[in-house]
């Protein structure tokens, strides 16, 4: 099967301007999730979505960040305007079950 | 009450040797628990999964180890090779919600 799908993979912009990120997670699979993978550290939760459904935005930083998944199946996330601290990989992952997910390769964002 | 705390943050262990991560939590709620491999470039793979009705599960050179009591798990790689040089990540949740993730372990295997 086709794993989760990322573009871009590598993205750099100057702080204060706006970016956006795409993905389309595996065929099926209900759940979506972008988290954010600072340098040196774990994956930290930004998003679920359960079909085009929010279960959980609440470390999202929405003064900036917004999420969407109109039909259910790709979800774009997009920052605006960027800050230095939000240089990071930002990752998309799927799941049918549980626990059990498929990363993409992640975009990786460097803020100038 | 939601972190799962990982050590060591890096080890390096020689071809064959016996490679030790362990992770802590405080959620008692906590029902599955995982551990992800991650590869520069690329997005973290699920290498093995645990719930907290065993204590331990094996797959192939890599053991879970789960102490519900101490709320702690442990990954052993046995026989480590270079190829399993990369990050590891454990995580947990309940059911429905997202993972949280420890913040990693740099593994080394020198030939």
């Amino acid at each position: 099967e086709a794993g989760v799908a990322q573009s871009p993979r590598y993205k750099i912009i100057e702080k204060r301007q706006s970016v956006a990120f795409w993905c389309n997670p595996i065929s099926g699979h209900a759940t979506l999730y972008w988290y954010q993978q600072i340098l040196g550290q774990g994956p930290k939760l930004l998003i679920q979505f359960q079909n085009n459904g929010v279960v959980d935005d609440s470390q999202l930083p929405k003064d900036r960040f917004s999420a969407e998944r109109l039909k259910g199946v790709d979800s774009t996330l997009k920052i605006q305007p960027a800050k230095l601290e939000d240089s990071a990989v930002y990752l998309c992952a799927s799941s049918l079950k549980s626990g059990i997910l498929h990363f993409g390769d992640g975009t990786r964002l460097s803020i100038l | 009450q939601q972190q799962v705390k990982q050590s060591p943050q890096s080890l390096i262990v020689q071809k064959g040797g016996i490679s030790i991560i362990n992770c802590a939590y405080e959620n008692t709620a906590f029902d599955y628990f995982p551990w992800y491999q991650q590869f520069p470039g690329k997005g973290p793979a699920l290498l093995i999964a645990i719930r907290p009705d065993v204590s331990e599960k094996k797959e192939g050179r890599f053991t879970i180890s789960f102490n519900k009591s101490a709320k702690q798990f442990s990954l052993h790689i046995m026989d480590s090779q270079p190829g399993d040089s990369a990050t590891y990540f454990c995580a947990a949740n309940q059911a429905g919600t997202a993972l949280i993730f420890g913040k990693g372990t740099t593994l080394s295997v020198s030939s």
